[in-house]
Parts: structure tokens; C-alpha cells; sequence
């Protein structure tokens, strides 16, 4: 059963750091790209980066960027995405999902239930 | 950037009724455009890729269309579990996503 099961959310001040993993498993991690994808409360989905299979092409957007850091470990089939300087307007449920066919410019056809970070004081 | 705009914002419907849900980029994307449902509470669900190939174990009442810069989505007959939020999003150029559409009971 192909699954991606994130954790590592929770409550964090702001300025503080917090890295979130995503833990794969039911296919073939290293040959797929992996995003993150954000959505504070009541609001719609927000692309926050990418990683190409093997980990050496990443994109982030300009919301995050300088901020957040994507990686994998193929060996551990997990995804993680390191949060710093972080800020209240960061507070959401983070998705990790799949990149359908494998190619990071492609829809994104699995995705993890989330886990959700609080910014706050 | 590429910004993506869905409407209506939101849609009342009744069951075995036929929607359509627009979705237009501020630019050409070709056929890159997805649609995903999300239920509340839910992680949203693939429904169609390159703007109309239905995704695999996802019901035939569900089709896409469009290319360049106008898409829709459409539901022939609306079922009970169709009540949801949807969503568009483009991979032409980084990804972005439409700000959503409520689909709801009327």
C-alpha cells in the first residue's frame, strides 16, 4: 500500500526552528520527487518546495526561501523539511505528497494525512 | 509567477445535478493542470492530471478540460459525496494552486 506518513509538527515560538519528516513507504522512493505542501487554518493549499529523486534539485517558494531547507534520505525512504526563523503566518497542516510519475513538474497523485505546526507565543 | 483563479468561490448544487468549475491562469501552462477534491479535514485527492486524464479509481462523472489558460472541471451528475472543496493547480512553472471552490449542498 503505497503511504507517506508525516510527524514532527507541534507548537513552536516564533523565530524558532521545528523539522518535520515524512516517512514513505509501498514504492519506490528514490526514483519519485517528493513536495511539501502547507494549508493554514480555513485557507487553500499553498506549494512550499520540491526535491528531485536523488535530492540534488530543489525549488522552494518565495515565502519559505532562505528559510526552509528540503531533503531525503533514500536509504530511510523519509523526506524532511528543516523549518527556521519560523513565524506565525507559517502555522498550517504540512502535506508531504508525491510527485505523479516520478518528474517534479507533475501533478501530485499521494499524499500524507499531515501534521501540523502552531507558531505561536 | 503564474496565478491561478477558480470560480465561483463557491457552488450550491443539488445531488444529480451537472457542475462546472472554471480555472484560469495568468499565463499559458499548455495542458500542465491538475484538479483535487478535498474533504474537511482530509489531505486533498487527485482527481485529473494534464487537464483532462482522469486519475486512476477516480468515478467517470468526474472530467476536465481546457488547455492554454482556461480549464474546467465538471461533474455530470453530482453525487452525495461530491460536497467538497476543489481545487486547481498548475505545473507548467513551479506549482500553484487556485484559491479553491466550495461545492455545497443547496
Amino acid at each position: 500500500q503505497v503511504q507517506l506518513v508525516e510527524s514532527g509538527g507541534g507548537v513552536v515560538q516564533p523565530g524558532r526552528s521545528l523539522r518535520l519528516s515524512c516517512a514513505a513507504s509501498g514504492f519506490t522512493f528514490n526514483t519519485y520527487a517528493l513536495h511539501w505542501v502547507r494549508q493554514a487554518p480555513g485557507k487553500g493549499l499553498e506549494w512550499v518546495a520540491v526535491i528531485s529523486y536523488d535530492g540534488i534539485n530543489k525549488y522552494y517558494a518565495d515565502s519559505v526561501k532562505g528559510r526552509f531547507t528540503i531533503s531525503r534520505d533514500n536509504s530511510k525512504n523519509t523526506l524532511y523539511l528543516q523549518m527556521t526563523s519560523l513565524r506565525p503566518e507559517d502555522t498550517a497542516v504540512y502535506y508531504c505528497a508525491r510527485a505523479h510519475g516520478g518528474g517534479y513538474l507533475s501533478a501530485l497523485d499521494v499524499w500524507g494525512k499531515g501534521t501540523t505546526v502552531i507558531v505561536s507565543s | 509567477d503564474i496565478q491561478m483563479t477558480q470560480s465561483p468561490s463557491t457552488l450550491s448544487a443539488s445531488v444529480g445535478d451537472r457542475v462546472s468549475i472554471t480555472c484560469r491562469a495568468s499565463q499559458s501552462i499548455s495542458s500542465w493542470l491538475a484538479w483535487y477534491q478535498q474533504k474537511p479535514g482530509k489531505a486533498p485527492k487527485l482527481l485529473i492530471h494534464k487537464a483532462s486524464s482522469l486519475e486512476s479509481g477516480v468515478p467517470s462523472r468526474f472530467s476536465g478540460s481546457g488547455s492554454g489558460t482556461e480549464f474546467t472541471l465538471t461533474i455530470s451528475s453530482l453525487q452525495p459525496d461530491d460536497f467538497a472543496t476543489y481545487y486547481c493547480q498548475q505545473y507548467n512553472s513551479y506549482w500553484t494552486f487556485g484559491q479553491g471552490t466550495k461545492v455545497e449542498i443547496k
